[in-house]
Parts: structure tokens; C-alpha cells; sequence
């Protein structure tokens, strides 16, 4: 089975600190995504990439930045954390032509800026 | 560019009762995918719907795809308490299996 792991279930920083979110994919997926869930809001897409070093924003970039060295992980860097940012952010990988089809998700990380 | 709308957003029904969760989208997608999500969790994958007419089945949740009607269904046949939780619809366009997220139908199960 493919495994997602995002280090950190929950995160407590505080304002204008600078935030790493980790992710590490183990079965040789392209593609890494991040999204934050809030409250009535629903999925909305951070950042993705296709691959080792390539990123493209998603719908709600500002505020955030995203690193790829390594096929395997995908970090999302929130440079000068706000409150605004306090939300459940999740990490997911796909593979484009085989199985599992779709995203696998992490666990998600519960983040809270104070 | 593809949009993905459920419907209704909340449901709260009885145990033993039958309902349908509606998934509407509005480009062709090539693949649906129906996730569950627990509160507090994450996003686990329930089912992928490849092709028109395709059904899918896991004890009391059926979920079917119509692609000329551009709907998904998700029937939940004898609701228990366990089932309690967020249902989301997905569609993919192909490019990089990104997905496209319904706003979630969170589901409430009571005796």
C-alpha cells in the first residue's frame, strides 16, 4: 500500500515564525500535493508538483512556498506564519496511469498559529 | 475548467434509512472518485469510477457514474451510525491526476 506520512498530526507556532510541513511519498509517485481543509470551505489546493523540482501553484498560493528535491517528499513552507493560516493541511500523491487511481492522503497535520 | 458540486450538504437521516448523495460535474473528467473522511482524519478513497455506466459496491454504499449526464450517485442502503461522516466526490481532467473536490456532504446518521 502506498503510505503518506506527514510528520506532524498537530502544530502549535507562533506568529511570523517560519513553518516546514513535511511529506514523504514511498512508492515512486510523480505527483505531490498540498491542500488546506477549513471549516465550510471545503479541499483547496495549495501547490503541486509533477515532479523532482517542479512546482505550480494552486488556487491559494499567497503566503505560502513549497519545495521538491527529492522524488519522494514534498514540503510546504509557510514563510512568515499569520493566523490566518491556522488550518488542517493535508498531503496527497497520485500516480498518472496506474492504480490506485486518485490521491492517497496523508494524515493531515492540524496547524495552529498563536 | 472543471467544477464539482454536491449535493445536499449536510444530510442527517435515521439508521435503517435509504439516501443518495448527488455529485454533479461540469466538463468531462475521465475518471470519479468518491472519499470518506471521519472528523478530525483524513481523506480515505471508497471508490473510482472509470466509465459510463460503471457501479461500485461496499456493504451499504453503492456509488454508480453516469458520464452523459456528467452525475455520480452515492446510495447508502440501511444507514448505521457508523457511516457517519464527510462524503466527497472527485473528478480528474488527466493532467497529473489532479483532482477537482465537491464542497463534501457531511453525513448524520441517528438511532
Amino acid at each position: 500500500d502506498v503510505k503518506v506520512t506527514q510528520s506532524s498530526r498537530y502544530l502549535v507556532k507562533r506568529t511570523g515564525e517560519k513553518v516546514f510541513l513535511e511529506c514523504v511519498q514511498d512508492m515512486d509517485h510523480e505527483n505531490m500535493f498540498w491542500y488546506r481543509q477549513d471549516p465550510g470551505l471545503g479541499l483547496r489546493l495549495i501547490y503541486f508538483s509533477y515532479d523532482v523540482k517542479m512546482k505550480e501553484k494552486g488556487d491559494i498560493p499567497e503566503g505560502y512556498s513549497v519545495s521538491r528535491e527529492k522524488k519522494e517528499r514534498f514540503s510546504l513552507i509557510l514563510e512568515s506564519a499569520s493566523t490566518n493560516q491556522t488550518s488542517m493541511y493535508l498531503c496527497a500523491s497520485s500516480q498518472d496511469g496506474r492504480e490506485p487511481y486518485g490521491y492517497t492522503f496523508g494524515s493531515g497535520t492540524r496547524l495552529t498559529i498563536v | 475548467e472543471l467544477k464539482v458540486e454536491q449535493n445536499p450538504l449536510f444530510l442527517s437521516m435515521q439508521e435503517g434509512k435509504n439516501y443518495t448523495i448527488y455529485c454533479n460535474y461540469s466538463t468531462t473528467s475521465d475518471r470519479l472518485y468518491w472519499y470518506r473522511q471521519d472528523p478530525g482524519k483524513s481523506l480515505e478513497s471508497l471508490f473510482v469510477l472509470l466509465s459510463n455506466g460503471a457501479v461500485k459496491q461496499e456493504g451499504r454504499l453503492m456509488a454508480s457514474l453516469d458520464t452523459k449526464a456528467r452525475l455520480s450517485t452515492l446510495h447508502i442502503t440501511a444507514a448505521v451510525h457508523d457511516l457517519s461522516a464527510t462524503y466527497f466526490c472527485a473528478g480528474d481532467t488527466g493532467t497529473a491526476s489532479k483532482l477537482t473536490f465537491g464542497t463534501g456532504t457531511r453525513l448524520q446518521v441517528t438511532l
